[in-house]
């Protein structure tokens, strides 16, 4: 248990479902990221938010939608999914941004896009 | 630029030794280690700062050649439960914000 949840584990939807995953820490942490992994690819980082600010979005297509509405909570709101978007996605938490700062990652949402 | 990761796969049997390395063509001031069991989270394990200091936890242990913008995670006497997938990531100095991750290195720990 890293201190970092996410919900739903699973989750299988339609591409033209609207979905949302939930991703809390309990770690008093300032900055969480949000990650893709795909089988046989290195990890993909896709948005970063410090004290609630979005601090980075790494070319994420606009059918991902994040939301911080505070420090320990981050969501990513999914639309209008690919086949391809189907992967792990994976949160994490760290006490500040930056490269100094090891990262406390959740168990993931299996997506399954249809 | 993602780091590279050799070798991308190596079986052990318990007790052997085994290093990872990870290597990056842009100047470093900092690498991470991670670890992730199959259906789990990667877990941190240990990360190495601008400055060549070597590391150390339980028997596993890693160095950071900042000149050569390199680093390598040393498994001594492994044990069944070090089976996994090793990750470098690695902070370049002109990207203060962001950890790239490399490939990954699967390890596999046999009786």
């Amino acid at each position: 248990e890293t201190g970092v949840t996410q919900t739903p584990r699973h989750l299988v939807m339609g591409m033209t479902n609207k979905k949302s995953l939930k991703c809390e820490q309990h770690l008093g942490h300032n900055a969480m990221y949000w990650y893709k992994q795909s089988a046989k690819k290195p990890l993909e980082l896709m948005f970063v938010y410090n004290f609630k600010e979005q601090t980075e979005n790494n070319s994420v297509p606009s059918r991902f939608s994040p939301e911080c509405p505070n420090s320990s909570h981050l969501f990513l709101h999914l639309h209008t999914l690919q086949p391809e978007d189907s992967a792990l996605y994976l949160c994490a938490s760290s006490q500040d941004k930056g490269i100094t700062y090891e990262q406390y990652f959740g168990p993931g949402t299996r997506l399954t896009v249809t | 630029q993602q780091p590279v990761q050799s070798p991308q796969a190596v079986i052990l049997r318990e007790g052997e030794d085994a290093v990872i390395n990870c290597s990056s063509s842009k100047a470093l001031y900092s690498v991470h280690w991670y670890r992730q069991k199959h259906g789990e989270a990667p877990v941190f394990l240990m990360i190495l700062l601008k400055g060549g200091e070597q590391k150390g936890h339980e028997k596993i242990s890693a160095s950071f050649n900042e000149k050569k913008q390199q680093s390598s995670l040393y498994l001594t006497a492994s044990q069944l439960s070090y089976s996994g997938t090793y990750f470098c990531g690695t902070g370049v100095v002109a990207s203060y914000d962001k950890v790239i991750f490399g490939p990954g290195t699967s390890l596999s720990v046999i009786p």
